[in-house]
């Protein structure tokens, strides 16, 4: 199993600053995921964070509005850039297990609001 | 590409009744299954999951599931549920081959009652 950490847990934020949520790993791994889970609803990937590589994002989200970093093995932040209610949510970060068949697993989340 | 489906976005239950969470996907490749819980303010955590061999899977906290390929379903389960079990339950699937790329459901909040 991995340990995850992240920081925010929560913070309430203007509308058109950003923010950046950092996620720290007790161990290495190459693939980092963050989540979106917007108020009442499931989780929806944003991007996959790979060490030395470009982040790929999913269908709906752009490197501008949600920058991510991955600077090694154990450490991922994503920023969300300016921030309207809309991006009201709790942001997860997740890493895949090392065994056969990948189960993830989550940090706590970083829950934001947007005023 | 792959989907989930959870049938019940709500479940209300009293203590020590049965319960069972349904969950439907969509594939056009071998998938591996999932059923992970949230407590409130937490993060997910991994309840059960198949990945082959036998169709009936067991996870923590006495629960249970049951992979059904012709019906395309994942239903989870327990026999006698607990206060303590009040969470969002979410139903995910992957595909076998490849990355990590993992589909969640919309979950299910079961809400156990004395």
């Amino acid at each position: 199993s991995a340990v995850i950490s992240q920081k925010p847990s929560r913070d309430i934020c203007q509308r058109g600053t950003s923010l950046t949520i950092q996620c720290q790993v007790d161990s290495q791994v190459t693939m980092m995921f963050w989540y979106r889970q917007q108020p009442g609803q499931s989780l929806t990937l944003i991007a996959t964070a790979n060490q030395g590589s470009e982040a790929t994002y999913e269908s709906g989200f752009v490197i501008d509005k949600f920058p991510i970093s991955r600077p090694n093995l154990t450490f991922s932040t994503l920023t969300v850039s300016n921030m309207s209610p809309e991006d009201s949510s709790i942001y997860l970060c997740s890493v895949p297990g090392q065994g056969k068949g990948g189960e993830l697993f989550f940090g706590e989340g970083s829950r934001l609001t947007v005023l | 590409a792959q989907s989930v489906t959870q049938l019940d976005s709500q479940v209300p239950v009293f203590e020590e009744a049965p319960v069972e969470l349904r969950c439907n996907y969509s594939s056009s490749v071998s998938v591996y299954l999932f059923w992970y819980v949230q407590y409130p303010n937490q993060g997910l955590q991994l309840l059960l999951k198949y990945l082959s061999g036998s169709t009936l899977v067991k996870g923590i906290n006495g629960f249970e599931a049951e992979f059904n390929k012709s019906q395309t379903s994942f239903h989870l389960r327990k026999p006698s549920v607990h206060i303590s079990d009040t969470a969002e339950y979410f139903c995910a699937v992957r595909g076998n081959t490849g990355g990590f790329k993992t589909i969640f459901g919309a979950g299910t909040r079961l809400f156990v009652k004395a």
